[in-house]
């Protein structure tokens, strides 16, 4: 158990509409970090959010967003879903900003898109 | 194109065999880790070599950080079933931007 809680753990919606995806964070870290892994894409980074702040940007989408909040909880928000967003969805949490602290995922969120 | 390209994709071998996957770019980076991901479960870290030339050896498994910082290597002696899954190289750079390897499936027959 990595101690980062992704929920829900699978999500089945239609094309079009639009989806909210949690993460808690292990307990002590400020980061959250959040990636997309498909099989033709592999694993992509998304964003990083340090207590409270964007810290950066990968190869996230103008359609989704992210925020963390004042408890340390992050949300991927994914909008205008379309078949080709069906992928798991990763968070990983460390201490601190830096990139060479060890990420602990969680176990993923699975979006299947109808 | 990946930024991280890694070989081979697949792997198949008997127990007690060694192995060597390859993690292989044109960029540098600042940092490389390597994951394990099993079946179902998020990725796990096993290690991260920051110093180009740098060797970390964890149990059975030895890593290898290139000298340019563009490679690295992953060689496991005397594998065994419970080896079995992906494995995954990350390579941070341009701050804190995270690239994540096309992956190496290995499954150890006993």
């Amino acid at each position: 158990d990595s101690g980062v809680t992704q929920t829900p753990k699978h999500l089945i919606t239609a094309t079009g509409q639009r989806v909210t995806l949690r993460c808690s964070p292990r307990s002590g870290d400020l980061s959250v970090y959040w990636y997309q892994q498909s099989l033709d894409q592999g694993l992509q980074f998304l964003i990083h959010y340090y207590n409270g702040e964007e810290r950066a940007k990968g190869n996230i989408l103008e359609r989704f967003s992210a925020q963390q909040f004042p408890d340390l909880h992050s949300e991927l928000n994914l909008s205008s879903l379309e078949l080709g967003d069906s992928a798991l969805y990763f968070c990983a949490s460390s201490r601190g900003p830096e990139e060479r602290q060890p990420q602990h995922f969680g176990d993923g969120t699975r979006l299947s898109i109808l | 194109t990946q930024l991280l390209e890694q070989s081979p994709q697949f792997l198949s071998i008997q127990e007690g065999e060694n192995l060597t996957v390859y993690c292989n770019s044109s960029s540098v980076f600042s940092s490389l880790q390597w994951y394990r991901q099993e079946p179902g479960e998020g990725p796990v870290l096993l290690v991260t070599v920051v110093t180009g030339g740098e060797v970390k050896k964890l149990k059975r498994l030895t890593f290898q950080f290139g000298d340019a910082r563009k490679d690295s290597s992953l060689h496991i002696t005397a594998a065994q079933p419970g080896d079995t899954g992906l494995y995954l190289c990350a390579g941070a750079k341009d701050g804190n931007q995270f690239y994540f390897g096309t992956g190496t499936s290995l499954t150890v027959i006993p």
